[in-house]
């Protein structure tokens, strides 16, 4: 079952910040968010996770809130290329086996215009 | 640096033939994923291994469907007696170590499988 929520869509001016928000309310004090994206006939692609404090690396700024109930991913400047479904994963909770899935939502479509 | 190959990139197959997809985890990586993406849908999750070990095959279906991951070589998926409604794009990903929570999944680019 999905443990978070996005928008379907959103849109960025290329050169600009794309901020995209995820809800995760019921999220546990153990589990990690992740952000993917799934550029059009690719493999998901991996681009930061965290846990309660804010993140950063080449591709991405994760800001996650002080009740951890809700984060943006952070694109600081978005090109062309950056135009993919952006998925937001809270790792399913449960011992042993099950901790080895992520599930994928709808995720968000973001589209980058020149 | 290789990432996590897969092949082949697209295959077809008749209804009824037997469908082989190969995944070669990330150097250093022991644990491989599967997961299906059909048309217009998100990726499912199919089955967790380590090597020479099913770890969580909950999402599989029961007939038709296996997957292993062999001392040596690849991880392989096969569907037996392919139907239409197989036709999809298979994700293998790979981690390093048994830290799930902590530890990203990379993902390889998938092989397109159509059934005619």
């Amino acid at each position: 079952d999905a443990k978070t929520t996005q928008p379907p869509s959103m849109d960025c001016a290329e050169g600009r910040a794309a901020n995209l928000p995820c809800n995760h309310s019921t999220i546990s004090g153990n589990e990690y968010v992740y952000w993917y994206r799934q550029i059009h006939s690719q493999g998901p692609q991996y681009i930061i996770h965290g846990l309660k404090n804010n993140e950063t690396n080449e591709m991405a700024s994760l800001i996650i809130t002080e009740d951890r109930k809700s984060s943006t991913l952070i694109l600081p400047h978005a090109t062309l290329r950056d135009t993919a479904v952006y998925y937001c994963i809270v790792r399913t909770p449960g011992g042993g086996s099950t901790l080895g899935r992520l599930y994928f939502g709808r995720g968000t479509q973001l589209t980058v215009w020149p | 640096n290789a990432g996590v190959m897969q092949n082949p990139r697209h295959l077809v197959r008749r209804r009824g033939q037997e469908a082989r997809l190969r995944c070669s985890p990330m150097k250093g990586h022991s644990h491989v994923y599967w997961y299906r993406q059909l048309p217009e849908e998100g990726l499912k999750f199919m089955v967790y291994l380590q090597k020479e070990n099913i770890i969580d095959e909950s999402g599989m279906p029961k007939e038709r469907f296996s997957a292993e991951f062999p001392k040596e070589g690849p991880s392989i998926l096969r569907i037996q007696q392919v139907v239409r409604g197989d036709s999809a794009a298979y994700f293998c990903a790979s981690s390093q170590s048994g830290q799930p929570r902590r530890e990203a999944q990379h993902f390889g680019d998938g092989t397109r499988l159509s059934i005619l």
